[in-house]
């Protein structure tokens, strides 16, 4: 299995500012994805981060909204830009396991609350 | 596409009863399939999984069979804890490969003492 960190746990935050989340893997993994999860609601996927290239982002999502890093294999960020109230989630950094592994891992998640 | 179909909640159950949260999928081919669980407050954490046909996933008192013929992998245990009230989520994965695991909505369990 894959320990992930995210920093910060839990962050409040203004409307019109940015937050950016950092995800670390404690080995290196094939992929990483990005989740926001509602108060209340299931899982919804913003995006895969791709190592040394642009992530995919799923409908919905863009890149102006959501910029991911993901300079190697352990690590990538999540920015929250521009907030509003309606993007106060929770957001969940996942990995799936080494190489031929189709098991995913959950980070802690980062509490976010925009006022 | 692929896609999982879980019980809606919440569940409300007294302690020592018999759980039983219904999944059933749509999938091309024999995806793997999981169950996941959320205590309040943190992230996702793997409960269980099965891999193919007729295997029996089980942890911590916890059990699903994986079910080719009726598209299922239904979570069962047979007596619950306070400290079991969480919420479930079922997924499956991609018999690609290269694509996040597709997940239910979830599904709450509160036990009562």
């Amino acid at each position: 299995s894959a320990v992930i960190s995210q920093k910060p746990s839990r962050d409040i935050c203004q409307r019109g500012t940015s937050l950016t989340i950092q995800c670390q893997v404690d080995s290196q993994v094939t992929m990483m994805f990005w989740y926001r999860q509602q108060p209340g609601q299931s899982l919804t996927l913003i995006a895969t981060a791709n190592q040394g290239s642009e992530a995919t982002y799923e409908s919905g999502f863009v890149i102006d909204k959501f910029p991911i890093s993901r300079p190697n294999l352990t690590f990538s960020t999540l920015t929250v830009s521009n907030m509003s109230p309606e993007d106060s989630s929770i957001y969940l950094c996942s990995v799936r396991g080494g190489f031929g592994t189709d098991t995913q891992y959950f980070g802690p998640g980062t509490r976010l609350t925009v006022l | 596409g692929d896609s999982v179909t879980q019980m809606e909640g919440p569940v409300t159950l007294s302690e020592e009863a018999f759980l039983t949260i219904n999944c059933t999928y749509t999938a091309t081919g024999y995806p793997s399939l999981f169950w996941y669980v959320q205590y309040p407050g943190e992230g996702l954490q793997l409960l269980l999984k099965a891999t193919k046909a007729d295997d029996k996933g089980s942890n911590k008192g916890f059990e699903a069979t994986y079910r080719k013929e009726t598209t299922s992998f239904h979570l069962e245990k047979g007596s619950v804890q306070v400290s079991d009230s969480a919420v479930y989520f079922c997924a499956l994965s991609a018999v690609s490969g290269n694509t996040p695991l597709v997940f239910g909505k979830g599904t709450r369990l509160s036990v009562i003492a």
